[in-house]
């Protein structure tokens, strides 16, 4: 099962929206709505932002969305604050009932 | 106040093993199914293994087949990963992660905190 595929890095201003894409295949992003966003601050446990595509969990910023569109999932962060600044990984559920991450992408907020 | 503590890791050199475990609290363990993931130095999370709330059914990575085994004690609250035949490739990070069903991994809603497992002779 090879990783999903987003960007390295990202960046933006303070009060600027970004967007990361998550990119995989019909067997996992494409074929499943179980799409999920983490915020991972270094050396801090990772934390949920975005589930099943675009739900956002009790406790979330509304500032954090997400959408898909065929194998590409996307994480728009509206309105960047410094709190922002950390890693983002996507990930999915695949069709042999597996987990998939990607790559991680790097937000700094400039 | 739901709770993943993580221990076990530790330095080991290639071919040795571990077992890490991870001690639930502050959630009904035995309803949900867990995971562990990893995370190598400079990479990203990678997915390592899933078991059903039950204990039934269990999931691995290709990366980690035949190697590893993930267990659960439910009357423990306590989830393990056993890992053998270590490779300088598995030096990771390893986090425990609570999913959000029962039978198979879709997302997390609680990780812990992890437990740095390194892989040198």
């Amino acid at each position: 099962q090879s990783a999903l595929t987003q960007p390295a890095s990202v960046s933006g201003s303070p009060g600027q929206s970004i967007t990361i894409s998550c990119t995989g295949i019909s067997s996992d992003v494409g074929g499943y709505n179980y799409v999920s966003w983490y915020q991972h601050h270094p050396g801090k446990a990772p934390k949920l932002v975005i589930y099943e595509v675009s739900n956002r969990p009790s406790g979330v910023s509304y500032r954090f969305s997400g959408s898909k569109s065929g194998n590409t999932a996307s994480l728009t962060i509206s309105g960047l604050q410094a709190e922002d600044e950390a890693d983002y990984h996507c990930s999915s559920h695949t069709s042999s009932n597996t987990l998939v991450f990607g790559g991680g992408t790097k937000v700094t907020v400039l | 106040e739901v709770q993943l503590l993580e221990s076990g890791g530790g330095l080991v050199q290639p071919g040795g093993s571990l077992r890490l475990s991870c001690a639930a609290s502050g959630f009904t363990f035995s309803i949900y199914a867990m995971s562990w993931v990893r995370q190598a130095p400079g990479k990203g999370l990678e997915w390592v293994s899933a078991i059903s709330d039950s204990d039934d059914t269990t999931y691995y990575a290709d990366s980690v087949k035949g190697r590893f085994t993930i267990s659960r004690d439910n009357s423990k609250n306590t989830l393990y990963l056993q890992v053998n035949s270590l490779r300088a490739e598995d030096t990771a990070v390893y986090y425990c992660a609570k999913d959000v069903d029962g039978y198979y991994p879709h997302y997390f809603d609680y990780w812990g905190q992890g437990t740095l497992v390194t892989v040198s002779s």
